[in-house]
Parts: C-alpha cells; sequence; structure tokens
C-alpha cells in the first residue's frame, strides 16, 4: 500500500524552465493538496482539490497551475520556475469528511537556478 | 485569523529526559488539533489529533497532547525520550477551513 507517490524527488532546474511535480494516491481520498515548505515557514497551501474535477487556491498560488486529472492524481505546475520557487514541495490527502487529517508524501526537492 | 505559533524554533534534550513542545493557536471556536513529525527527508507523519471529548490524547510512540482551552494551548509531551525522537515537529490546526501549519520545532536529543 504506497500511500500518496510524488515524482520527482529531486530536480534542479534554470529560472525561466517549466516542470510538472506528480503526485498519485491510492487512498481513495477526495481531497488532495499541494503544500510548499521553507526553513523556519512551516507549510504552506499552495493548491488544494475537494473533489475529482475541481481545484481551488490556497496562501500561495502565484506561479503556480495545478490539474486534478482524475481522483487519485494531482499535478502541480510551475510555467516559468523562479528561484523564490526553490522548496521542498508535499502532496497531501485529507481523510475524509474533512478531518483535517492529513497523509503525505515523502516530498519532492526542487531547485531553481 | 486563525493561526498556529509554535514559540521554540529548536529544543535540545538528554536521552532519556522528559519532553514538552509547545503550540499555541488562534481560532474562533474549538478547533481539530494536530501534532506531525517529520524525520529528515522525510514527509509528515501523524502523531496525534484532538476533535473533541478528553482534553488528554494519546499517540503513536508514547507522545501525548492535552488541550487547554482556557490558554489556546495543545502541548505535546513524551515522559522519556530516545534518540530516534530527533526529528522536526509540528503543530497544525483545522476548522472549517484548510489545514494551517505552525513554524516547526526541530529537537535534538543528546547522548
Amino acid at each position: 500500500n504506497a500511500g500518496v507517490t510524488q515524482t520527482p524527488k529531486f530536480q534542479v532546474l534554470k529560472t525561466g524552465q517549466s516542470m510538472t511535480l506528480q503526485c498519485a494516491q491510492d487512498m481513495n481520498h477526495n481531497s488532495m493538496y499541494w503544500y510548499r515548505q521553507d526553513p523556519g515557514m512551516g507549510l504552506r497551501l499552495i493548491y488544494y482539490s475537494a473533489s475529482e474535477g475541481t481545484t481551488d487556491k490556497g496562501e500561495v498560488p502565484n506561479g503556480y497551475n495545478v490539474s486534478r486529472l482524475n481522483k487519485r492524481e494531482f499535478s502541480l505546475r510551475l510555467e516559468s520556475a523562479a528561484p523564490s520557487q526553490t522548496s521542498v514541495y508535499f502532496c497531501a490527502t485529507e481523510r475524509e469528511p474533512d478531518t483535517g487529517e492529513l497523509f503525505f508524501g515523502e516530498g519532492s526537492r526542487l531547485t531553481v537556478l | 485569523a486563525q493561526s498556529v505559533t509554535q514559540p521554540d524554533i529548536h529544543i535540545t534534550v538528554s536521552e532519556g529526559a522528559s519532553l514538552e513542545l509547545r503550540c499555541n493557536y488562534s481560532y474562533g471556536a474549538t478547533p481539530y488539533l494536530f501534532w506531525y513529525v517529520q524525520s529528515p527527508g522525510q514527509g509528515l507523519q501523524l502523531l496525534l489529533k484532538y476533535f473533541s471529548g478528553d482534553t488528554l490524547v494519546q499517540g503513536i510512540k508514547g507522545f501525548e497532547a492535552e488541550f487547554k482551552r482556557s490558554q489556546s494551548s495543545f502541548n505535546l509531551r513524551k515522559p522519556s525520550v530516545h534518540w530516534s525522537d530527533a526529528a522536526e515537529y509540528f503543530c497544525a490546526l483545522t476548522g472549517g477551513f484548510k489545514t494551517i501549519f505552525g513554524a516547526g520545532t526541530r529537537l535534538f536529543v543528546k547522548a
């Protein structure tokens, strides 16, 4: 039982390049989230999806787009990467119904030069 | 506005000593509260949660936390720390909005 799987685990980009972070879950949860983690700032919500076909902005959505491809998959895209987007990105799902209890992937460490 | 504050950026304790990590929150009603642990290079794992009822909640790995409404606190405790407890700990809050996290407290364990 894999839970929440993120790819890639590491990525280095140059400023202006684009990339997509992939997230897949086998927990059959409706809600999925993308957070970024920066030193001293905890986790900040980028985007979330309450169900297949719906997405909403979180606290720090600028520079990102998301796609909820189906119930299992939720991807995060950086169209034109900036050094400020250097971070560790976490995908999570939520135990239902709306418990706030999150299950996390292992993270994707992104460096933008 | 809702917020979570973890006053200690890092704490060092000796192995076998007791531990208390502080968490204060701001929210207008009774929240759902959580503690997560993050080992280096890993995602976050739920230690324990408070939804309602008994204000002292037990979690995994011998951790417990106490909800104190009057102090808006949800402190994490462990009677005897093991070297494997060295990690970063996050307090989190949800209450009809998406989960928000404190900045985290890094725990160092001395031999």
